[in-house]
């Protein structure tokens, strides 16, 4: 089977500009969960999609956005960038949900 | 969102000893997971734990889900320059679908 991907690998943007990612999880895997992981803050939780409804939300700005397409495949969205938005975007897929199959990331550098 | 208190915060070994670490919690969880990260990958998971007490291995490392379902341990033997990255635990509960909380890593290095 093939893991999970992630597109783009990496990212540059600007402040103020609005970027979307790609994750397409292992198949068979229903539920798709965002992480932002950085050097300071370790890995962060945004949320978790599961046929194609958010079920569980972390505690970021409205500015992070995401959705679950039915099959499976899932976008992650951040508007207005900001410096502070640059990190390693990791999307994780899971079958039974008790175990997590990470991607490889998204590196998005915000200049 | 919650994380979890993983120690040590960084290791530096020699090649061929035996690596600890820990992760604890004031939570008790259902499923104890251990992650490694290679830099600029995503975690790559290693070694799950679903019952209390459990004891699972995985070639060189041995994780142990703790009594109180608090706490969880990883022993890495005779370690190898390959070894090296970032260790991660995840406790997983289950209430609206399962939520995993991440400790805050544990660096290691191992000099050849």
């Amino acid at each position: 089977k093939a893991g999970v991907t992630q597109t783009p690998r990496y990212l540059i943007k600007t402040r103020g500009q609005q970027v979307t990612l790609s994750c397409s999880p292992i198949s068979g895997h229903r539920s798709v969960s965002w992480y932002q992981q950085t050097p300071g803050q370790g890995l962060q939780f945004l949320f978790e999609y599961f046929s194609e409804t958010q079920r569980n939300k972390g505690n970021f700005p409205g500015r992070f956005s995401g959705r679950q397409f039915s099959n499976s495949r899932s976008e992650m969205n951040v508007s207005t960038l900001e410096l502070g938005d640059s990190a390693l975007y990791l999307c994780a897929s899971s079958f039974n949900e008790k175990k997590q199959f990470f991607g490889p990331g998204t590196r998005l550098t915000v200049l | 969102g919650q994380q979890l208190n993983q120690s040590p915060q960084s290791m530096f070994i020699q090649e061929g000893e035996d690596v600890s670490m820990n992760c604890t919690s004031s939570s008790i969880f259902n499923t104890w997971l251990w992650y490694k990260q290679d830099p600029g990958e995503g975690p790559v998971l290693l070694i799950a734990l679903y019952k209390a007490g459990e004891l699972t291995s995985n070639g060189r490392l041995t994780a142990q889900f703790g009594i109180t379902r608090k706490d969880s341990f990883l022993n890495i033997s005779a370690s190898i320059p390959s070894d090296v990255g970032i260790y991660f635990c995840a406790g997983v509960k289950t209430n609206t679908g399962n939520q995993f909380y991440f400790g805050t890593g544990t660096s290691l290095t191992v000099i050849p």
